[in-house]
């Protein structure tokens, strides 16, 4: 299996202030059409997952562009350029090029 | 927009099989190309996936799990559903049912989600 890290399991920003969170794979995660398989999630408060960022950099339907993903191969991060309240949660990364899919264990953004 | 809700029992005594449903709203379940999914979260570890079904019926499992799932589709209910057999306490997580676009998306919905609880 693919293991997924996520370092660090949690994060605290000031409003306003950029954060960033990484995701490293213990495989490549870039397939032969040029895209790497790599997904960003998150899980607000009480809530189902929802979908940030896929294929790496591609942001989901309505997901604000204050969101980025980045990253090649075994390391990528997701920026958030001004975090909001709104954005509190656990942000997961996960691989869906190779069954089973697996994910990172989740960094909890907090509002400081 | 494609909605995605599970329902079952939300209490299962030990070795016995846990069953899950996931209908399927907004959209036609044979529709297109997609995979269910069924992915579960115990408290305090990260989400694991359990396996999935493409639209044609195919199906691939969590080799960690495979010996006790079973995913199955209803084309005519338009909902798909897991069966884990065997279940012990570790068993016991957030069940989510979620759906993925072959070559694009692992996940690009997830249902709302159902606490199973596996206790006697």
């Amino acid at each position: 299996d693919i293991v997924m890290t996520q370092p660090p399991l949690s994060l605290a920003v000031t409003p306003g202030e950029p954060a960033s969170i990484s995701c490293r794979s213990s495989q490549s995660l870039l397939y032969s059409n040029g895209y790497n398989y790599l997904e960003w999630h998150l899980q607000k408060p009480g809530q189902s997952p929802q979908l940030l960022i896929y294929l790496g950099s591609n942001r989901a339907s309505g997901v604000p562009d204050r969101f980025s993903g980045s990253g090649s191969g075994t390391d990528f991060t997701l920026k958030i350029s001004r975090v909001e309240a709104e954005d509190v949660g656990v942000y997961y990364c996960m691989q869906p090029l190779q069954a089973p899919y697996t994910f990172g264990q989740g960094t909890k953004l907090e509002i400081k | 927009q494609v909605q995605l809700q599970e329902s079952g029992p939300g209490l299962v005594k030990p070795s016995q099989t846990l069953s899950l449903t996931c209908t399927v709203s907004g959209a036609s379940i044979s529709g297109g190309s997609y995979y269910w999914s069924w992915i579960r979260h115990p408290a305090g570890k990260g989400p694991e996936w359990i396996g999935r079904i493409h639209t044609t019926g195919s199906t691939d499992y969590n080799p960690s799990l495979k010996s006790r799932v079973t995913i199955s589709i209803d084309t005519s209910k338009n909902r798909f559903s897991l069966k884990l057999t065997s279940v012990t306490a570790a068993d016991t997580a957030e069940y989510y049912c979620a759906r993925g676009t072959p070559m694009l998306t692992g996940v690009d919905h997830w249902g709302q989600g159902t606490l199973v609880t596996v206790s006697s």
